[in-house]
């Protein structure tokens, strides 16, 4: 079956402008979440969303990072007004929200700001 | 605070066998997890210990030692194609891991 994907492979953009992050989970899957991983550093958890329920937005690292995921499903991650600071891999991984509830992980989207 | 501490590199002969050890300290225990991540590619799973002792999955085992909060990861039967980074994740919440920056393993002949 297919796995978890994400797009753009690659974005590179300027400072100040808005991307837009796109995440397909694994079809079933309840639980999805985003990191964002840094060279020489460990996966920073940014936000989940599971279900129906409000999403746990605790780790975006301000208010110019937003998330949503329609319909159970899609996921966006925008991040407006970008800076330098946010290049990094944004990687996106579901789960099935029971049992050992392992993550799954798309290939992630490389960002560049310049 | 919550820390996951595993060594930034390692290196092995095609072969032979190596131990990546992750140490933690976090406010909850809900398992451990090590994942795979070849460079430019997905992390993917590779084992979760919840109680404590040895998991054994083919040429991979994984050790958790919660008094200790110590796992380790052994590779056995070394292969070029096992170079890649081993992520060190706990699980502390319901569903919120930490996860440590990883140990890059090099493979050589």
């Amino acid at each position: 079956g297919a796995g978890v994907s994400q797009s753009p492979s690659n974005k590179v953009t300027e400072k100040g402008k808005d991307v837009e992050l796109r995440c397909d989970p694994i079809s079933g899957h309840t639980a999805l979440y985003w990191y964002r991983q840094s060279l020489g550093q460990g996966l920073e958890f940014l936000i989940y969303f599971q279900g129906n329920s409000a999403p746990d937005k605790s780790g975006l690292p301000s208010d110019r990072f937003s998330a949503e995921r329609t319909g159970g499903s899609v996921s966006t991650l925008t991040i407006q007004r970008t800076q330098q600071e946010d290049s990094a891999v944004y990687l996106c991984a579901s789960s099935s929200g029971e049992g050992l509830d392992t993550q799954y992980f798309g290939p992630g989207t490389r960002l560049t700001v310049l | 605070g919550q820390n996951i501490d595993q060594p930034t590199e390692m290196t092995a002969t095609e072969g032979a066998i190596v131990q990546i050890n992750c140490t933690y300290q976090t406010s909850g225990f809900n398992g451990l997890f090590w994942y795979q991540q070849h460079a430019g590619e997905a992390p993917t799973f590779l084992s979760y210990n919840v109680l404590d002792g040895l998991e054994e999955k083919g040429r991979f085992s994984s050790f958790l030692s919660r008094s200790k909060g110590y796992s380790y990861l052994l590779l056995k039967e070394l292969q070029m194609k096992d170079s890649a980074s081993y992520l060190c994740a706990v699980r502390w919440s319901n569903y919120q891991l930490i996860w440590g920056a990883g140990t890059k393993l090099i493979i050589k002949p």
